[in-house]
């Protein structure tokens, strides 16, 4: 089976653009996770949604990041504008169904923000 | 006060000894317990959940938990060059979401 599916795997955009980041979870997963992860700050959730839905979004770092979940095999994390300090690798993680809360990460998307 | 917290590292022993790799967590009421894996470069990758008191074993892995103590542990036994990367403990807190340690550094020398 395949697993969690990120696009793109690296970005190098100049501050002030537009970028979305692409995340397709393991199927038959109903909760997704989006996560940052620098040297300073390690792994911070972001956001993450159940059956598609946003539950909790206060890691979100400002409003310039938005994420959507339109349906079960689709996820977009956009920031607009980005800024040098944005710079940092993305992950994109899935749960399967159940009583279990086993995390299963996607190889990520290394944004650069010049 | 972190939620989660890892020896910083990093950590280096030789090839064949046992590697131990240490967490301790705040909120009392977790309830699920993971270990990561991370690569240079690399994704987490899902190697050992725990979720009782006690340890679980698995190959050269054994999770040790002590929610008394609020602390999880790692072994790696017979440890090889192969093993070192970055381990990332991770701990269910709430209801759906896992709060990370800032993992610790292992290097395995030949």
């Amino acid at each position: 089976d395949a697993g969690v599916i990120q696009s793109p795997r690296h970005e190098v955009t100049e501050m002030g653009q537009e970028v979305t980041l692409r995340c397709k979870p393991i199927s038959g997963h109903n909760s997704l996770f989006w996560y940052r992860q620098t040297m300073m700050r390690g792994l911070e959730l972001l956001i993450y949604f159940n059956n598609n839905v946003p539950i909790d979004d206060s890691g979100m770092p400002e409003d310039r990041f938005s994420a959507k979940m339109p349906n079960a095999s689709f996820s977009t994390l956009k920031i607009q504008p980005s800024e040098p300090r944005d710079s940092a690798v993305y992950f994109c993680a899935s749960r399967k169904r159940g009583s279990s809360y086993e995390q299963y990460f996607g190889p990520g998307t290394r944004l650069t923000v010049t | 006060q972190k939620e989660v917290e890892q020896n910083s590292g990093p950590l280096s022993v030789p090839e064949g000894a046992i590697a131990s790799l240490n967490c301790t967590y705040s909120d009392r009421g977790s309830q699920s317990f993971f270990w990561y894996r991370q690569y240079s470069g690399k994704s987490p990758e899902l190697i050992m959940s725990i979720y009782s008191n006690g340890d679980k074993e698995d190959g050269r892995f054994t999770a040790q938990l002590n929610k008394a103590s609020q602390y999880v542990s790692l072994l790696i036994r017979d440890s090889q060059p192969s093993d070192s990367a970055t381990y990332l403990c991770a701990v269910q807190t709430g209801a759906n979401n896992l709060f990370f340690g800032t993992g610790t550094r292992l290097t395995v020398i030949p």
